[in-house]
């Protein structure tokens, strides 16, 4: 059973388009991360949000952490090229020391020129 | 500073071949990870170590060993490589606080035969 699950799982879009990918959970999390994964390389950590109806914006990409901990969303405005890659949620359920996350499955974004 | 390294970046092994996998950081972090990435499963955790001198199982351990040399290095060790090992492997370091940033590695390759 996947903890994480993230919608749609490939996104093909053109330069200039909006979108959002969803992240979405039957758990509550502590704080949920977002990440981008270019190809070749390890992922990359976009943002980090914490508080339940959190909204944190980066640019052209608007985070939110939805009012009950269990879901996220990342929407991008006017899409470019260069964002392009695998975007990855990943939730840490808190309690104990240890601090790991759970990823999701990832959605894979193409925007073309 | 390089961050996360890791050694090989490609590996192609026989059936029943042994193998180590290297990461190092030079953050100072104090938890350490091992992941295994392959299509369409997302990021799946192998093995963690909260800090040096512990080593704990991840979701996905059966086949793999780890060992925290020191606080810069976490190795994985495949005993006997079986294909379905075939993977992207990821080594990722952090703080050990609760939201805070995983850094990883570029990946190394493994191909099983």
């Amino acid at each position: 059973t996947q903890l994480l699950e993230q919608s749609p799982q490939f996104l093909s879009i053109q330069e200039g388009e909006n979108l959002t990918v969803y992240c979405n959970s039957s758990s509550v999390f502590s704080s949920l991360q977002w990440y981008r994964q270019e190809p070749g390389e390890g992922p990359v950590l976009l943002v980090t949000v914490v508080t339940g109806g959190e909204v944190k914006k980066l640019k052209r990409l608007t985070f939110q952490f939805g009012d009950a901990r269990k879901d996220s969303s990342l929407h991008i405005t006017a899409a470019q090229p260069g964002d392009t890659g695998l975007y990855l949620c990943a939730g840490e359920r808190g309690g104990g020391s240890n601090y790991k996350l759970t990823f999701g499955k990832g959605t894979l974004l193409t925007v073309n020129p | 500073n390089a961050g996360v390294t890791q050694t090989p970046k490609f590996q192609v092994l026989k059936t029943g071949q042994s193998m180590t996998l290297q990461c190092a950081q030079d953050m100072n972090h104090n938890s350490m990870y091992w992941y295994r990435q392959d299509p369409g499963m997302g990021l799946r955790l192998i093995y963690y170590s909260a800090s040096e001198g512990t080593t704990d199982k991840g979701e996905v351990p059966n086949g793999y060993n780890v060992s925290r040399l020191n606080k810069r290095e976490f190795s994985l060790r495949l005993e006997s490589a079986a294909p379905s090992q075939t993977s992207v492997y990821f080594c990722a370091s952090s703080d050990g606080t609760e939201t805070d940033t995983q850094y990883f590695g570029p990946g190394t390759r493994l191909t099983v035969l």
